[in-house]
């Protein structure tokens, strides 16, 4: 058990609609990263927030968005949703060393998404 | 990010140590070299990380060579359980994004 905590596990939804992905980081744990793995893309870095604040962005889709709010908490937003949104969202979190220096992330369980 | 290169697959007996080479010839002289498994569709697992010198912790050793263009991660004595894909990193210093490559399949027989 990493500590980071990821709800819902399971997600299925039609085509156009909008879903929020939630994540609770480790305690103590001031960045949140968001990653996407799809069948035929593997392990993919959207977003990171450190502190309430966007800190680095990926290959994240305009349709997408995040947040992190004051309780550290992450919400990943995904809207109009396409087939090929289908995968495994995972969240990670780390204490966020001082840019420069090494920060050991720690991953969720994940949040599968099924696009019907 | 400095380019990590892994065999594709490997195969180990169970009870015996498993010994995954990386190789990272780019890496700069203050990057981390970083290891990760997934176990089927779970979250990645952090296992080990290091700069210079070889590191040990309750899951595994991680050997880095002298010039740090190679590292090898040894799992001592190989169960079922370990069977998962394993991802060598090295992120970059100016932020902890991870680029997660192919990785190796680590499949233990019994």
């Amino acid at each position: 058990d990493s500590g980071v905590t990821q709800t819902p596990k399971h997600l299925i939804t039609a085509t156009g609609q909008r879903v929020t992905l939630r994540c609770s980081p480790r305690s103590g744990d001031l960045s949140v990263y968001w990653y996407q793995q799809s069948l035929d893309q593997g392990l993919q870095f959207l977003i990171q927030y450190y502190n309430g604040e966007e800190r680095a962005k990926g290959n994240i889709l305009e349709r997408f968005s995040a947040q992190q709010f004051p309780d550290l908490h992450s919400e990943l937003n995904l809207s109009s949703l396409e087939l090929g949104d289908s995968a495994l969202y995972f969240c990670a979190s780390s204490v966020a060393a001082p840019l420069g220096s090494t920060d050991t992330q720690y991953f969720g369980p994940g949040t599968r998404l099924t696009v019907l | 990010d400095a380019k990590t290169t892994q065999p594709t697959s490997m195969d180990c007996a169970e009870g015996r140590a498993a010994n995954l080479p990386c190789n990272h010839s780019t890496i700069s002289g203050n990057e981390y070299v970083y290891w990760y498994r997934q176990i089927h569709s779970q979250g990645p697992q952090y296992i080990i990380h290091g700069l210079k010198n070889n590191e040990t912790n309750e899951m595994a050793s991680l050997i880095i060579t002298e010039d740090r263009k190679s590292s090898t991660l040894i799992l001592p004595h190989a169960t079922l359980r370990d069977t998962a894909v394993y991802y060598c990193i090295v992120p970059p210093t100016s932020g902890s994004r991870l680029t997660f490559g192919e990785g190796t399949q680590l499949t233990v027989n019994p």
